[in-house]
């Protein structure tokens, strides 16, 4: 599938480095969405996008920093990270925010060392 | 916000046997009620949904009923085949704008051949 890409796919950072993960979709859709995914949690909706504008969602932490040039692109950059931030990262658009089908990407495993 | 909760957290059942998988949400403004079905090391596919003005919905051998009074719905799905392994996730959408979809915490389906 290829409706929505995440690169890259795999990335191992320090905690003083700074790293930006991107998405890109394919569907027309107009809202775009990062979650994180952890062997001890739920899937955590992290930002939401809807139309290219960002809806607050102030539990996260600062060092994570989304950007949304687009309606097709989103990145979440990642600066100073913890250990405890190691997860799989993923991605998803839908048609409009709400009630709609979200198509997710593949996802980036990310490892903070 | 909205809550979710997903039981059981691992379900192990014979293949050709049916399997049920619950959800409880706690905002009873939520409207809209989708299922996806994660395989190991893939993204998370949206399998079925449904919306509060409906009771139940069926597709072939997966079904979802909701009970808006009691605020809880059940996955089913019947003739469990070995590709019905995987890890399945319920949420909830409240309307909420930072909200977004909640998600619960997943159950590990095995079937047993």
């Amino acid at each position: 599938e290829t409706g929505v890409t995440q690169t890259p796919r795999h990335l191992v950072m320090g905690m003083t480095n700074k790293k930006s993960l991107k998405c890109e979709q394919h569907l027309g859709h107009n809202a775009m969405y990062w979650y994180k995914q952890s062997a001890k949690k739920p899937l955590e909706l992290m930002f939401v996008y809807s139309l290219e504008e960002r809806v607050e969602n102030n539990s996260v932490p600062s060092r994570f920093s989304p950007e949304c040039p687009n309606s097709s692109h989103l990145f979440l950059h990642l600066h100073t990270l913890q250990p405890e931030d190691s997860a799989l990262y993923l991605c998803a658009s839908s048609q409009d925010e709400g009630s709609y089908e979200q198509y997710f990407g593949p996802g980036t495993r990310l490892t903070v060392t | 916000g909205e809550n979710v909760e997903q039981h059981p957290s691992t379900l192990s059942v014979q293949e050709g046997d049916s399997a049920v998988i619950k959800c409880t949400y706690s905002d009873s403004a939520s409207n809209y009620f989708p299922w996806y079905k994660q395989e190991l090391g893939k993204r998370p596919q949206l399998i079925i949904d449904i919306r509060s003005n409906v009771g139940e919905k069926k597709d072939q051998r997966i079904a979802v009923t909701l009970n808006k009074t009691a605020k809880h719905f059940s996955l089913h799905i019947t003739e469990t085949q070995p590709e019905d392994s995987a890890v399945y996730f319920c949420a909830a959408y409240s309307g909420g704008g930072a909200d977004g979809l909640t998600f619960g915490k997943g159950t590990h389906l095995i079937i047993q051949p």
